[in-house]
């Protein structure tokens, strides 16, 4: 059974800083999701990776299949990407998810 | 962009009633899943559906819980006499194939209130 953890559980960050959200898994997977949950709840996909790295706008996900960890980061955060981020692997047709990283960016 | 659709929103049911929770999922996709996240806690896996059948089901996916595809676009999950450890967000997700070019599509789910 795979065990996703994320670090930090909660950030709160200023308007600009460079953000970075961890996560770590037990077992071998095919593939990693990174995804945002907005407080109205619905999850929203950004990344599907299982080597290296992808970059979309702001945000960049790297992933460590040797190590079994992944990290996202936004660059310039603004007040808008105030979400949950969830960390999410895939194995036998299916995600196990982590906990949740609870980002806020003040202005 | 296509749409992973749910309805409702939102629903509120007395404990022992059953639920039907909707799914439409983009049209060209072939995998379809339930999940459900109890507030404050991590999103669960429930059941996968392709060609017309369960692929796989969690330990929560017990006789309780049913899902069909009744008419070749919507996608139902329903409960029947449910308790008040079912209220969650259910959330419905579809995707293309699986594999590593195929991402994951979520609605934006139904929020089951059990009372």
């Amino acid at each position: 059974k795979n065990e996703v953890e994320q670090s930090p559980q909660n950030l709160t960050a200023q308007e600009g800083e460079f953000i970075t959200i961890n996560c770590s898994y037990s077992v071998g997977i095919s593939a990693l999701h990174w995804l945002q949950q907005h407080p109205g709840g619905g999850i929203v996909s950004l990344f599907m990776l299982s080597s290296g790295k992808k970059k979309h706008g702001r945000l960049i996900a790297t992933i460590n299949i040797q190590e079994k960890h992944s990290s996202l980061h936004i660059t310039a955060s603004h007040p808008r990407d105030s979400a949950v981020y969830i960390c999410a692997v895939e194995g036998a047709q299916k995600l196990v998810f982590g906990q949740g990283t609870r980002l806020t960016i003040n202005p | 962009e296509p749409e992973v659709t749910q309805t409702p929103s939102h629903q509120v049911t007395q404990m022992g009633q059953e639920v039907i929770l909707r799914c439409v999922p983009i049209s060209n996709h072939l995998y379809f899943y339930w999940y459900r996240q109890i507030l404050g806690q991590k999103v669960e896996f429930l059941v996968s559906f392709y060609n017309n059948e369960i692929s796989e089901k969690s330990e929560i996916f017990d006789d309780q819980f049913s899902v069909e595809r009744p008419d070749g676009s919507n996608f139902t999950l329903k409960i029947r006499s449910t308790k008040l450890e079912d209220s969650a967000m259910y959330f419905c997700a579809s995707r293309v194939g699986t594999g590593l070019f195929y991402g994951y599509t979520f609605g934006s789910g139904t929020r089951l209130t059990v009372v």
